[in-house]
């Protein structure tokens, strides 16, 4: 069983386009993230939920928006997707209350938008 | 929160040698992760090392933690084609909130 699955693994789309990236994890964590990382590497966080609540939410354009119907799952919508959009995004997932912090990763979400 | 930097950037050695990575950060911190990423993954966690432990072992891996420096290193003894990856360091504050940098990419030759 995969701890922390996103999908879909490749995205490509037109410029312009709605999107959505799904994630979920069956660790039993309250605590999820999504972060982008470019094509140097830098991993960037954009958004955090604890129990659903948004508690991180950084300098990202209101074109992305998370959802998070229960504490397994933390969707990412992007609307009216743009040519610096294309990233690899990555799900995250962790214990904070009574936890250490430790994070657990998806296996990504490579977007293309042409 | 804070961004840990690692240095180098990129290391090549071959494989049987040990492979050092720093990384510094530059506020007080409770603990510090190091992750690894394979090429086309995602973060693994490798080693958590709390602010008042000054080094930590697990299999291969040596981490040390010098707060008074605020600099930390990850040491990989013998190593093998499959350690090739990227070494991220995350310092953490007490919050939930992780920084990582562009880490060290690490590479392994037979």
């Amino acid at each position: 069983d995969t701890a922390v699955s996103q999908t879909p693994k490749y995205l490509v789309t037109q410029m312009g386009n709605d999107k959505s990236i799904k994630c979920e994890q069956n660790l039993g964590h309250d605590t999820m993230y999504w972060y982008k990382q470019d094509s140097k590497k830098f991993l960037k966080i954009m958004f955090s939920y604890n129990n659903k609540e948004l508690i991180i939410n950084e300098t990202v354009p209101n074109r992305f928006s998370p959802k998070s119907p229960d504490k397994a799952h933390l969707n990412l919508h992007i609307n009216s997707l743009e040519l610096g959009d294309s990233a690899v995004y990555f799900c995250a997932s962790s214990q904070q209350t009574r936890g250490l912090g430790i994070q657990y990763f998806g296996a990504g979400t490579r977007l293309s938008v042409l | 929160s804070q961004q840990g930097e690692e240095d180098p950037q990129a290391l090549s050695i071959q494989e049987g040698e040990n492979a050092t990575m720093n990384c510094s950060y530059k506020t007080s911190i409770n603990n510090l992760q190091w992750y690894r990423q394979n090429s086309g993954r995602g973060l693994v966690h490798l080693i958590l090392i709390r602010s008042n432990e000054r080094e930590k072992h697990s299999g291969r891996l040596r981490v040390t933690l010098d707060t008074s420096k605020k600099s930390s290193s990850l040491l990989i003894t013998a190593s093998r084609a499959a350690d090739t990856a990227s070494y991220f360091c995350a310092p953490g504050g007490g919050g939930n909130k992780l920084t990582f940098g562009t880490g060290t990419q690490l590479k392994v030759e037979l």
